[in-house]
């Protein structure tokens, strides 16, 4: 199984920040990883997936990219509705998907 | 715009099996070429794919469960269902269901589109 680490568990910062996010994966999973954002009491929203690309309707402040073990997501300029939980998925080596633990970002 | 809708049980007793099922809106779940999925979070916890299904591919379990689930698809309804057998407290947790594509190039190859997630708690 794929272990995805991601860091740091918390993220404290203020509006307009940039956010920067990572995930390192236990092997190779060459491009094959998605970041997902989540709210408290809302389902995961696809951001990005191939490690860089945005899903449709996502903001251009929210950008991807790493191959291979290392990944980032930043996110740039924080805006208010960008406080929640990340997780990275890897689509290399299934069954499983797997997820990483989450980072939260929080207001600083 | 698709929609996936969860439904089921919000109560479940120890050993007994959980059964979930997805309605998929505006999309044939047999002609498309789509992945379509079971991920669960306990609460305050991650995201776990349990498992999911491709209506020619076949099915894809997570192996930590593998022996105790089954996923399957009704065609006439336009559904997907999970069932887990012999639950635990371990199991309580929202459950979701999601598409998601493996097809490479240009698709959005990851999970795109998910329900609301509904909550099932074990216990007696």
């Amino acid at each position: 199984e794929t272990v995805l680490t991601q860091s740091p568990a918390t993220l404290s910062l203020s509006p307009g920040d940039r956010a920067t996010l990572s995930c390192r994966a236990s092997q190779s999973v060459d491009i094959y990883l998605a970041w997902y954002q989540q709210k408290p009491g809302q389902a995961p929203r696809l951001l990005i997936y191939d490690a860089s690309n945005r899903a449709t309707g996502i903001p251009a402040r929210f950008s991807g990219s790493g191959s291979g073990t290392d990944f980032t997501l930043t996110i740039n300029s924080l805006e208010p509705e960008d406080f929640a939980v990340y997780y990275c998925q890897q689509r290399k080596f299934w069954p499983p998907l797997t997820f990483g633990g989450g980072t939260k970002v929080e207001i600083k | 715009q698709l929609q996936l809708q969860e439904s089921g049980p919000g109560l479940v007793r120890p050993s007994e099996t959980l059964s979930l099922t997805c309605t998929v809106s505006t999309a044939s779940i047999s002609s498309s070429p789509y992945l379509w999925g079971w991920i669960r979070q306990p609460p305050g916890k991650g995201l776990e794919w349990i498992g999911s299904i491709h209506y020619s591919r076949g099915t894809y379990y997570n192996p930590s469960l593998q022996g105790r689930i089954t996923i399957s698809i009704d065609t006439s309804k336009n559904q997907f269902s999970l069932k887990l057998y012999s639950v635990t407290a371990a199991d309580t947790a929202v459950y979701y269901c999601a598409r998601h594509d493996d097809r490479g190039g240009n698709y959005q190859n990851a999970m795109d589109v998910w329900g609301q997630g509904t909550t099932v708690t074990v216990s007696s």
